[in-house]
Parts: C-alpha cells; sequence; structure tokens
C-alpha cells in the first residue's frame, strides 16, 4: 500500500511546455507539501497545503502553481518550463500542523527539461 | 552564515565503528528538530526527532544543544545498511520556515 503517491515518476519535455505532477496521499493527513530537489541534493521546500489551503508559498516562480483538489491530493503545474526546473520534486504529507518535522515523502518525480 | 549547515562529507567508517555528525543552525527561534535519511535516489525518510533532553532509538542518539545552536546524531555499531545521506531539519513556526540541511553522506565500509 502506498501511503504518498506520486505521478509521472520521470517527465522528459521540451523547454516552454507546460506540465504537472499529480500527488496522492491515503494517509489522511491534513497537510501536504511540494519540495524541489536540485543537482546538488539540495531540498527545498516549495508550498504547503493544509485542508486545501495554501500555508506556505516560498519565493517560487509563479509559472508553478499547487492545486489541491481535495485534501488528498495536491498536484504541481508547471507552464513554460525552463531548463534550471530540470530537478527530482517531492510530494510529502505530514498528520500534525501546517508545520510539522514528521513527514512522509512520496517517491519523487524526476523532471529533465530539454 | 546559512540557515542550516551540515558538513556534507562524504564520511568513510568502517562497519561496526561508532560515527557521529553536527548539524549547525544560525536561527535561534528555531523550534523543533529532526533527522532524516535519504537513499540514493530514494525519497528521505524520518529518522527520529530531536527533543531537548536527547532521543535514543536503538544505535542512534540525536541530541540538541541549544546554547551552541547544533544538533547531532550519534550512530553505534554501524551496519552496512547505514550508508546513506543524512538531513537535518530545521522548523521555525514563527516564521513559518522548514528548512532542510543539505546533508551529510556516510558511507559504511566492509
Amino acid at each position: 500500500d502506498t501511503a504518498v503517491s506520486q505521478t509521472p515518476k520521470y517527465l522528459v519535455t521540451q523547454m516552454g511546455n507546460d506540465k504537472s505532477i499529480k500527488c496522492e496521499q491515503n494517509l489522511g493527513h491534513d497537510t501536504m507539501y511540494w519540495y524541489k530537489q536540485d543537482s546538488k541534493k539540495f531540498l527545498k521546500i516549495m508550498f504547503s497545503y493544509n485542508n486545501k489551503e495554501l500555508i506556505i508559498n516560498e519565493t517560487v516562480p509563479n509559472r508553478f502553481s499547487p492545486k489541491s483538489p481535495d485534501k488528498a491530493h495536491l498536484n504541481l503545474h508547471i507552464n513554460s518550463l525552463e531548463l534550471g526546473d530540470s530537478a527530482v520534486y517531492f510530494c510529502a504529507s505530514s498528520q500534525e500542523g501546517s508545520l510539522a518535522g514528521t513527514q512522509y515523502f512520496g517517491p519523487g518525480t524526476r523532471l529533465l527539461v530539454l | 552564515r546559512k540557515e542550516v549547515e551540515q558538513d556534507p562529507g562524504p564520511f568513510n567508517v568502517p562497519e561496526g565503528a561508532t560515527v557521529a555528525f553536527n548539524c549547525t543552525y544560525s536561527n535561534s527561534a528555531s523550534q523543533s528538530f529532526f533527522w532524516y535519511r535519504q537513499d540514493c535516489r530514494k525519497e528521505p525518510k524520518l529518522l527520529m526527532s530531536v527533543y531537548s533532553s536527547g532521543n535514543e532509538d536503538g544505535r542512534f542518539t540525536a541530541q540538541l544543544n541549544r546554547a551552541s545552536q547544533y544538533i547531532s546524531l550519534l550512530i553505534r555499531d554501524s551496519k552496512l545498511s547505514d550508508s546513506a545521506t543524512y538531513l537535518c531539519v530545521v522548523i521555525m513556526n514563527r516564521d513559518d520556515k522548514i528548512i532542510f540541511g543539505k546533508g551529510t553522506r556516510l558511507h559504511i565500509l566492509p
């Protein structure tokens, strides 16, 4: 049973395209997150949603738009992809409030922009 | 000074040895601390929380030193399966911040 799942696992696309990454958690958690891990392995939070409400919105380009149709899903849509967007994107969820250290991560989506 | 700093390593340690590494943080308002491990090409997984009084879980001991603003992780009797990158996490509720360190790579040698 997968607790936090992401699709697709790999995504290769051209610059300028628009793409979406989906995330679902079956843990009943209220809070979900998106992280970006770059080539230097630096893991940085992008967004946090608590019960479908945006809580954390770090300084990311507005080409990135999270969407939470319900508390079990947090999708990430990226417009006009750029080379620098190539990274691994992790979704995570937590049971506690908006800032929780006990997080469960999805397997990651490896995005390569050509 | 970076908000959260870790020695990137790698630490190459023989199996059975004890290894320890630290993570320093710059903001004294930091409230919660955690250690995660990340295997190569895998997602991070929570290893343990770090409490003010220290925290021990089997071979792993985590400690917090608020005065010097660092947390530590000690691994005793290291196993080959302990090879991974260890990430420290600092949470500042007042500023709505969750910060991951860049990680310390650990290689346990047979």
